[in-house]
């Protein structure tokens, strides 16, 4: 079965740092893009970062958290990162991991597996 | 990076179609054709239902139809059920290397 499951969300002060992690199975990690998602409570998706197949050939941030957030994989272990530095009030949402459709893509393509996400609260 | 426009809500009877508009730039919607629409009913994770314009992913009905015209796309569900009551997405890729997705829009199936 293809699955995504996230972890590391929870409440955090604003100014702090959180590392969220998603560990794949049942495709093959490493021949595709990945892409972190998140949502705030009550409101609508917003695109947060990608990484190619390949790691470091191309990633990419939303302007909201570029040069706070860091996006990275182990394809040794089918794992997907996002470092979170200076948090704001403004991050708190639930944070998606998802699968690039393409093979050997970029990133940019359709998101075609998505985890449950995980919770991140930035509050005092 | 503001969002693709997309109404707020849109409403159909049963068996009626409805079409949703998502509309962006020459930079996005227009220049591209990886724009991808999502359903995503409340309290669950989004599912992808077009990539690329029009192609739907292997389980998704023929009911579910994807287009696009300039800077606008759009989805349209035909034969609408009781079930595509909830909200969807549209996204795209941008000529800023980044992803871009739309407000939302909630279908209701009157």
């Amino acid at each position: 079965e293809v699955q995504l499951v996230e972890s590391g969300g929870g409440l955090v002060q604003p100014g702090r740092s959180l590392r969220l992690s998603c560990a794949a199975s049942g495709f093959t990690f490493d021949d595709y893009a990945m892409h972190w998602v998140r949502q705030a409570p009550g409101k609508g998706l917003e695109w947060v970062s990608y990484i190619s197949w390949n790691s470091g050939s191309n990633i990419a941030y939303a302007d909201s958290v570029k040069g706070r957030f860091t996006i990275s994989r182990d394809n040794a272990k089918n794992s997907l990162y996002l470092q979170m530095n200076s948090l704001r009030t403004e991050d708190t949402a639930l944070y998606y991991c998802t699968k690039d459709q393409e093979y050997r893509g970029y990133g940019g393509d359709a998101l075609d597996i998505w985890g449950q996400g995980t919770m991140v609260i930035v509050s005092s | 990076q503001s969002a693709l426009t997309q109404p707020p809500s849109v409403s159909g009877s049963p068996g009626q179609s409805v079409t949703i508009s998502c509309t962006g730039s020459s930079s996005d919607v227009g220049g591209y054709n990886r724009v991808s629409w999502y359903q995503q009913p409340p309290g669950t994770a989004p599912k992808l239902m077009i990539f690329e314009v029009r192609h739907r992913p292997s389980g998704v009905p023929d009911r579910f139809s994807g287009s696009k015209s300039g800077n606008t796309a759009s989805l349209t569900i035909s034969g609408l059920q009781a079930e595509d009551d909830t909200n969807y997405y549209c996204s795209s890729y941008t000529s800023t290397n980044t992803v871009l997705f739309g407000g939302g829009t909630k279908l209701t199936v009157l």
